[in-house]
């Protein structure tokens, strides 16, 4: 049973640049929500992807976007890249409510520098 | 608004000795899950141990064991048998039943094992 894999590791942009991350689901799962994670801090939620379509937000601008592909991998899209958006971004999939908490398994994550 | 509060941002302990971090938390909902997540160096997020807001009995996962006292809202993990790998970012966490994948998460404690 293969994990969450994230694409790539490692990145650095410049302001005003977009970016696309991409994440593998671990198999089975069906739902993918992604976090940002900055220096020193949690991760923050950014939205979940269950079935192609966004189903929960948290407080990030439009400019932070995604996309789920019918194999349940996604992709994180940020336009118009800030300082501030420097971060760890993770992504983790879950197989959808049932009995019981949903049990997330993150991936490596995704470090982002913007200059 | 839910938050979760980790007063102690970083603590060591001894090898083979007993360490407590705490955790608080805000809600005024009545079911909802805690968890704590392990974030080493290598940055994937590991879920330690979680415990169903329903559940009078405290969880326990081998070494670890968390008190949870739901009237008060704190939530510590217990890590008994420390060793060198336990190393690592420890994050307590919350979510509400049901609903998205949304996790809250607390700031972090940085735990350091001494040999």
């Amino acid at each position: 049973e293969t994990g969450v894999t994230q694409s790539p590791t490692h990145l650095i942009k410049t302001r005003g640049q977009q970016v696309t991350l991409r994440c593998s689901s671990q198999s089975g799962h069906n739902t993918v929500s992604w976090y940002q994670q900055a220096l020193g801090q949690g991760p923050q939620f950014i939205f979940q992807y269950y079935r192609e379509e966004e189903n929960g937000r948290g407080n990030f601008p439009p400019r932070f976007s995604g996309l789920q592909f019918p194999n349940y991998s996604s992709e994180l899209n940020v336009n118009a890249l800030e300082l501030d958006d420097s971060a760890l971004y993770l992504c983790a999939s879950s197989g959808g409510w049932r009995a019981g908490a949903n049990v997330l398994t993150f991936g490596a994550g995704s470090r982002l520098t913007v200059l | 608004a839910q938050t979760v509060t980790q007063s102690q941002p970083e603590m060591s302990v001894q090898e083979a000795e007993t360490v407590t971090l705490s955790c608080t938390y805000d809600t005024s909902e009545s079911d909802y899950y805690l968890f704590w997540y392990k974030q080493p160096p290598s940055r994937q997020m590991i879920l330690v141990i979680r415990q169903e807001a329903y559940k009078q009995q405290n969880a326990t996962e081998n070494r670890f064991s968390v008190n949870f006292q739901k009237a008060a809202k704190s939530f510590s993990l217990k890590i008994s048998d420390s060793q060198l790998g336990d190393a690592a970012m420890y994050f307590c966490a919350y979510r509400i039943a049901g609903g998205d994948d949304k996790i809250i998460f607390g700031k972090g404690t940085r735990l350091h094992i001494l040999p």
